[in-house]
């Protein structure tokens, strides 16, 4: 069964750092692209950003452009998001997700099979 | 630019059937789609890949009940026999280009 659990959530104060992590298991890790899908009090599902099987590409909303980073560690089957200079806006669920194909040469080849059940981050002083 | 439209709420009765409705953008109706389950306070539950042609392919352990089809730009989400773990919102995604992108999500709500 694949699994997906993400840990790292809380409270942080507006323009400082946290690290979010994806530990996977139940499918062959290094196959597939991972993505992070967050949801704000309220509202719908916006694609924060993923990364191909092999870390050779990454992709990110505009919204999070240049403050955020995605990285993967295959050998120890784990996903991460680095978020920097955090805004208010911020605030949501994250969830990792897993792509349906393996071994696409890119980080939208295909929709998301499996989901995690999120961690909370607040962004607040 | 790549855009899905959904109304946002639907409902209808237990037993009855609703059909839910993902609009693609201008240029993009050859596009396939995936539709999402979101029940309250749980994560995303996927239900379905749905091709341009109406051919869908379902996830692990999805019932017979729900179904997709599709016309021109247009892809829908059928779900007869309704129940009441069925409410929630319900979500369709498409990729490409580098993205992925969401619609706005129906509430549906078993009356």
């Amino acid at each position: 069964e694949v699994q997906l659990v993400e840990s790292g959530g809380g409270l942080v104060q507006p323009g400082r750092s946290l690290r979010l992590s994806c530990a996977a298991s139940g499918f062959t890790f290094d196959e597939y692209a991972i993505h992070w899908v967050r949801q704000g009090p309220g509202k719908g599902l916006e694609w924060v950003g993923g990364v191909s099987w092999n870390s050779g590409i990454t992709g990110y909303a505009d919204s999070v452009k240049g403050r955020f980073t995605i990285s993967r560690d295959n050998a120890r089957n784990s996903l991460f998001l680095q978020m920097n200079s955090l805004r208010a806006a911020d605030t949501a669920f994250y969830f990792c997700a897993k792509e349906n194909k393996a071994f696409c040469s890119s980080i939208s080849c295909s929709p998301f099979d499996s989901w995690g059940q999120g961690t909370l981050v607040t962004v607040s002083s | 630019q790549l855009v899905l439209t959904q109304s946002p709420s639907a409902s209808a009765s237990p037993g009855a059937s609703v059909k839910l409705t993902c609009t693609l953008s201008s240029g993009h109706s050859s596009y396939a789609i995936a539709w999402h389950q979101q029940q309250p306070q749980k994560g995303p539950r996927y239900l379905m890949t749905l091709n341009s042609d109406g051919s869908h392919t379902k996830g692990d352990g999805i019932p017979d009940r729900f179904s997709g089809s599709s016309s021109g730009a247009e892809r829908y989400l059928t779900i007869s026999s309704l129940q009441s773990e069925d409410e929630a919102d319900y979500y369709c995604q498409t990729w490409g280009t580098g993205i992925q992108t969401f619609g706005g999500g129906t509430k549906l709500t078993v009356l």
